[in-house]
């Protein structure tokens, strides 16, 4: 069974401040997800990384794919009220069409 | 574009009922997926389907019924609810292999069991 960690599970930050979020397996994926989800609403996704070592930038957020494919970070710059909520990475490929998720960052973001 | 579609939004059930959740989707994709959605435990997939016809169990298949006789429709179905059974669902669906493209998500159903 793959498993995928995250950590932390929550985080309160003030406007402004930087952060990361670690997604952490043993096993390796051949792709990894991030989504964020909001209260009341389906995850939504933010990037798709699939290359070791693949670092994608979205704006204020980057996302690193490790070189061996089985961990993943997020980092957000000068965070904002608008991005509080659940950060969810998700693993996929593999012959059997799933994602495997992680349990979630829920991010709170004070003015 | 409508997108996924999940119905009921809520629904309470007592235990020993039955009932469908229903997912409906507009985009012609071939991938559907059911996931619960637990405080602590994050997402688990029940039940998947990679097109009409097509239905396979997933980590916590037990309790539920799936099938997919059209690629639009994938209801999920609670054969005799439980107490156990109360989460927040959501159907996903994907235009490729899921995990290397974009899952699109219902909004979920919330389901209580008494």
């Amino acid at each position: 069974t793959q498993l995928l960690e995250q950590s932390p599970q929550f985080l309160s930050i003030q406007e402004g401040e930087n952060l990361t979020v670690y997604c952490n397996s043993s096993s390796v994926f051949s792709s990894l997800q991030w989504y964020r989800q909001e209260p009341g609403e389906g995850p939504v996704l933010l990037v798709t990384v699939v290359t070791g070592g693949e670092v994608k930038k979205l704006k204020r957020l980057t996302f690193q794919f490790g070189d061996a494919r089985k961990d993943s970070s997020l980092h957000i710059t000068a965070a904002q009220p608008g991005d509080t909520g659940l950060y969810l990475c998700a693993g996929g490929g593999g012959s059997n069409y799933k994602l495997t998720f992680g349990k979630g960052t829920l991010l709170t973001v004070n003015p | 574009n409508a997108g996924v579609t999940q119905t009921p939004k809520f629904q309470v059930l007592k235990t020993g009922q039955s009932m469908t959740l229903q997912c409906a989707q507009d985009m012609n994709h071939e991938y559907m997926s059911w996931y619960r959605q637990d405080p602590g435990m994050g997402l688990r997939l029940i039940h998947y389907s990679v097109g009409a016809g097509i239905t396979d169990q997933g980590e916590v298949p037990n309790g539920y019924n799936v099938s997919r006789s059209t690629t639009e429709d994938f209801p999920l179905r609670l054969l005799s609810a439980a107490p156990s059974q109360t989460s927040v669902y959501f159907c996903a669906s994907s235009y490729g292999r899921i995990g290397n493209t974009e899952a699109f998500f219902g909004q979920g159903t919330r389901l209580t069991v008494v």
